[in-house]
């Protein structure tokens, strides 16, 4: 149980184009989504958290014009990379969160999604 | 907001040695300490965690410690194999409706024959 995937695993495309990527929780429901950026040899950076129908929180010098993240269901958040640029390439990777007293502690993570832009 | 600082950033050890990194926080109020394990190219996988109402924490081969007077813990391999080598990241969070993580910065731990 508790899997979570993304789509799509890896993706290249144009300098200002925009790119989605979906992150979906395949047999629970998430209350919460996280989305982290990796750059090569670094660590994961939080971008934004998303709750389920509501807006998502933006960490500290993250463009929230330019990461759109949707949370349009428990089992469902995307992020869109609009106008993208080369140094946007990076592995995106979201994680989610089941509701619940006990269960509220560990993020399950997807397996990530490398976006290359040229 | 919270920091995590991880040591050390590389780690080479001989097969069958024993591993340790080590991390502090900063906020006092993180109380939910987990540990992944990442292959390159792939997701973080959950190897361990620990929380603030214990000490330490042990599976198998792999054992966590906490000092929460010190906003220290660490991660302990025994016996380790090859296929220990990996990139470590601990992280923090204080656990609520947002329970976000804080990473450190990371192992890279590489076991030798």
């Amino acid at each position: 149980g508790a899997v979570v995937s993304q789509h799509p695993s890896w993706v290249i495309c144009k300098s200002g184009t925009s790119v989605k990527i979906e992150c979906r929780s395949l047999d629970f429901q998430a209350t919460t989504m996280f989305w982290y950026r990796q750059f090569p040899k670094q660590s994961l950076m939080l971008m934004a958290t998303s709750n389920e129908g509501s807006k998502a929180t933006y960490e500290q010098g993250v463009e929230k014009d330019k990461f759109l993240i949707n949370h349009a269901s428990l089992t469902l958040s995307t992020l869109t990379v609009t106008s993208a640029h080369p140094e946007d390439s990076s592995f995106y990777i979201c994680s989610a969160s089941i509701s619940g007293v006990h269960s509220q502690h560990e993020q399950f993570f997807g397996p990530g999604t490398r976006l290359t832009v040229l | 907001g919270e920091n995590v600082e991880q040591h050390p950033s590389t780690l080479s050890v001989q097969e069958g040695d024993s591993a340790v990194i080590k991390c502090t926080y900063s906020d006092s109020a993180s109380n939910y300490f987990p540990w992944y394990k990442q292959e390159l190219g792939k997701r973080p996988q959950l190897i361990i965690d620990i929380r603030s109402n214990v000490g330490e924490k042990k599976d198998q081969r792999i054992a966590v410690t906490l000092n929460k007077t010190a906003k220290h813990f660490s991660l302990h391999i025994t016996e380790t194999q090859p296929e220990d080598s990996a990139v470590y990241f601990c992280a923090a969070s204080i656990t609520g409706t947002a329970s976000k993580l804080t990473f450190g910065t990371g192992t890279r731990l590489q076991v030798t024959l």
